[in-house]
């Protein structure tokens, strides 16, 4: 059984870049197509998608995050990261990372989040 | 980006009610569409895929239906672990995927 498990700073301050590290066990990050995502939710608020990464290192990214979002992955490690660069109290969050997991059908693909890590909390402070 | 709508953003009910959740879409987005069930301190949890596809281990008292912009998460009779947020999120076409508001679904 597949479990993701986040870590990182707990408090960043504003401007700095927020770097997170996903670990993936019980599987290997590289079987089974899979993409792997970031998301995040403020307190009290609903949740947010950050962007995703195939092993192939290829990524889609939020718009509204885009220029500030970098993601990486080392198969090597069976992880994969979140940079959040000039980040600002709005980008005060629980951070999950998420399996998405897929049902294809010749081109139809349905994607969604399944596991997830337990999330992690980010707080931007000075 | 679409635009995910829940309703209500809250409900009360009792153990053994039915309970109905909708979610607009602001565009057809056809069965792309999931929903997520998230407890307090907790990581969403997938409940329903492509609409109406049951996640495995996910009781049989939570249905999903709809296509094209409206979809519904049922409750056939609400369980006391059933008290949680609730969130729909479409995964149509490229990213960005986007999610509801969240409905809460209260004791009574």
């Amino acid at each position: 059984q597949v479990q993701l498990q986040e870590s990182g700073p707990g408090l960043v301050k504003p401007s700095q870049t927020l770097s997170l590290t996903c670990t993936v066990s019980g599987g290997s990050i590289s079987g089974g197509n899979y993409y792997w995502s970031w998301i995040r939710q403020p307190a009290g608020k609903g949740l947010e998608w950050i962007g995703r990464i195939y092993t192939s290192g290829s990524t889609n990214y939020n718009p509204s995050l885009k220029s500030r979002v970098t993601m990486s992955v080392d198969t090597s490690k069976n992880q994969f990261s979140l940079k959040l660069s000039s980040v600002t109290a709005a980008d005060t969050a629980v951070y999950y990372c998420a399996r998405q997991g897929h049902d294809c059908s010749g081109t139809n693909c349905y994607y969604w989040f399944d596991p997830w890590g337990q999330g992690t909390l980010v707080t931007v402070s000075s | 980006d679409i635009q995910m709508t829940q309703s209500p953003p809250s409900l009360s009910a009792s153990v053994g009610d039915r309970v109905t959740i909708t979610c607009r879409a602001s565009q057809s987005i056809s069965t792309y569409l999931n929903w997520y069930q998230q407890k307090p301190g907790k990581a969403p949890k997938v409940l329903i895929y492509a609409a109406s596809s049951l996640q495995s281990g996910v009781p049989s008292r939570f249905s999903g239906s709809g296509s094209g912009t409206d979809f519904t998460l049922t409750i056939s009779s609400l369980q006391p672990a059933d008290f949680a947020t609730y969130y729909c999120q479409h995964c149509y076409g490229t990213p960005p995927w986007t999610f509801g508001q969240g409905t809460k679904v209260e004791i009574k």
